[in-house]
């Protein structure tokens, strides 16, 4: 059974670049959630997903946008990128049932030059 | 607004000595409690999480932890460490209407375990 996969593991961009994370959930999963994890710091929740929907959004701005397909996978994209932006990107998966359970992937290390 | 306040930034101690990593809280509702531990280059795994009920918590590989609502702390203990134990770990808080629909993170804890 696949658990939470995230591509593509690492990732440079220049500044004002745009980027486009993927994650597919765990078997079964129907939810998915993006976190922001800085160098040194704790993960930030940037968003979840359910039935294609934003469900909730942290307090990140409008150049972090995601979506979610039908099969459940998501992506997470950013405009016009910063160098605050480098991070490592975590995508986590849950029942909506048991979003308690979060499953998370080994994430993607963005880097913004 | 939640927060959440790991008290220590780094933690070594000795193989097979005892260890507590520190966590504070700050909520104004009713809240969930959740433990991760994160391995180099890794994402994080789920240690032990409080919902309900009793206020001592077991998770997985020998940790646990307990729920104090007076003190607003979870704080994490492992009786006998080991070198595999070396990691990151990570305390959270959930509020609302009892969902982890938005996690709050610590700014984590080093756990060094030395021979």
């Amino acid at each position: 059974d696949a658990g939470v996969t995230q591509s593509p593991t690492h990732l440079i961009k220049t500044r004002g670049q745009q980027v486009t994370l993927r994650c597919s959930p765990k078997s079964g999963h129907d939810t998915v959630s993006w976190y922001q994890q800085a160098l040194g710091q704790g993960p930030q929740f940037i968003f979840q997903y359910y039935e294609e929907e934003e469900r909730q959004r942290g307090n990140f701005p409008d150049r972090f946008s995601g979506h979610q397909f039908p099969n459940y996978s998501s992506e997470l994209n950013v405009n016009a990128l910063l160098l605050g932006d480098s991070a490592l990107y975590l995508c986590a998966s849950s029942l909506v049932s048991a979003d308690e359970k979060l499953f998370f992937g080994s994430g993607t290390q963005l880097s913004v030059l | 607004a939640q927060s959440v306040t790991q008290l220590d930034s780094q933690v070594p101690v000795f193989e097979e000595a005892p260890v507590e990593l520190r966590c504070n809280y700050s909520s104004s509702v009713s809240v969930y409690l959740f433990w991760y531990v994160q391995y180099p280059n890794q994402g994080l795994q789920l240690l032990l999480k409080y919902l309900s009920g009793s206020t001592l918590v077991k998770g997985i590989n020998g940790f646990e932890a307990e729920f104090n609502k007076s003190q607003t702390s979870f704080h994490l203990r492992k009786p006998s460490v080991h070198i595999s134990d070396t990691a990151e770990y990570f305390c959270a808080v959930s509020g609302g209407s009892g969902s982890a629909r938005q996690l709050t993170f610590g700014s984590g804890t080093q756990l060094t375990v030395l021979p």
